[in-house]
Order: C-alpha cells, then structure tokens, then sequence
C-alpha cells in the first residue's frame, strides 16, 4: 500500500533564507508525486508534480522537487522563501488507480520577517 | 481556468441532522473526489465517483454517503451527523488521460472547502 511520510509538522525560516521541506513515500511501483500548498482559509493548488522523466521539477513560484527513486523521497525547496510562502505544503502520492492520491500530514512553513 | 466550486464555506449543524455538501466542477472532469481535512492528519479520501452514479468508498466512508446525478456534481451526505464529523471537507476533481489501453495521472483540482462545525 502507499503511504507518505511528511518528516517536518512544522519548519520556521527568515525570509530570503532557503527551505527544505522532506518527503518519503512508499509505494509498490513507479509513483507519480505531487507537492500542493494550502494558503490560509483557501483550498489545495498544485505546486508541482513528478510523473516519469525527469527527477528534477520545477514547478510555480520558485519551488522545486527532485525525485530520488533509491531514497523514496521527493523532498520540496525552494532558493529564496518570501513572506507569502507561509503556508501548509502537502506532499502525495498517487495510487495509481482513479487518480486517487494519498496525502502526508501536511508541513506548515512559517517565514518571518 | 478549471473551477470547482463548493456550495458553503462555513456551516453549522446541530447532531442528529442530515447534511448535505454539494461540489461543482465546470471542466468536464470524470472523476470527482470528497476529502476530509484534519490537522495532524492530513487529507484523508471519503468517496470518490469516476462517472456519473458510479461511487467507491475510500479510506473513511462510515457516516458518510455521497450522490452523482450529472458529471458535474458530486454530493457529500452525511446522514446523522456528530460531532466527530467537524471537520473542513474538500472537494476535488481530475480529469482521466487515456494513452492506448492505459490512463495516465493527472492533477486533481480542489474547490477552497466547506468547514463544517456539528454541536
């Protein structure tokens, strides 16, 4: 079965400075992943996803992922984090049936000032 | 733009009554997906319907049941609520890319959520 494992709950940084936010999957055959951010009172936007091909993905606003298939990660990060990044990230797998996706727990990102 | 849309951003019920959650979709997507949203916890699936009147039951589908009269709404029903169905409920839609005898992923569009208190 798929899982996903979000290894942060929370991640605090000053603006300007970079950010990693960690991902580990588990899944019984090639995954596609996906990486959503949730700004406050809002739904779900797609920042990124990794289908097959290339393992490093770009994606909006500066965000970048690198799939990494022997370490079962696709961690999230991004240069130069800004004030309007702060917001919870989810990072999921897909089961491959229906489109059905399962989700991490989510990573609430805080920049500061 | 895809554009899914719920029918409520907040509500308030009282244990006991029936509720209905109602999500439109306007981009002709064949899948549509009800989630629940708890902190700690993630989005966990409710139901999910890949054509009209067709449904699967997810990873959480006790109290709940859900209705797809037309591919473009898909309704959440929680029959007798309680207050341990307070919760924001998402809704989502995706399309189905089919390349010979295969479907392929594609991203799931999410409506901003209906945050749902029980007393």
């Amino acid at each position: 079965a798929q899982s996903v494992t979000q290894l942060d709950s929370h991640v605090s940084v000053s603006e300007g400075t970079p950010v990693l936010l960690r991902c580990n999957y588990s899944s019984s055959y090639s995954p596609s992943l996906f990486w959503y951010v949730q700004h406050p009172n809002k739904g779900l936007q797609l920042l990124l996803k990794y289908l097959s091909g290339s393992t490093l993905v770009k994606g909006i606003n500066g965000f970048e992922a690198e799939f990494n298939k022997s370490q079962t990660s696709f961690h999230l990060r991004k240069p130069s984090v800004h004030i309007s990044d702060t917001a919870e990230y989810f990072c999921a797998v897909s089961d491959g049936g229906y489109n059905k996706l399962i989700f991490g727990a989510g990573t609430r990102l805080a920049v500061h000032p | 733009d895809v554009k899914v849309t719920q029918s409520s951003r907040y509500l308030v019920k009282r244990t006991g009554e029936k509720v209905f959650l109602e999500c439109v979709q306007d981009m002709d997507h064949e899948n549509m997906f009800w989630y629940r949203q708890d902190p700690g916890l993630g989005l966990r699936l409710i139901y999910f319907s890949y054509d009209v009147k067709m449904k699967e039951k997810g990873d959480i589908p006790e109290g709940y049941s859900v209705s797809r009269e037309k591919k473009e709404r898909f309704s959440l029903i929680l029959e007798s609520a309680s207050t341990n169905q307070t919760s924001m409920y998402l809704c989502a839609s995706s399309l189905v890319r089919l390349a010979g005898h295969t479907s392929s992923t594609d991203t799931q569009y999410f409506g901003p959520g209906t945050r749902l208190t029980v007393l």
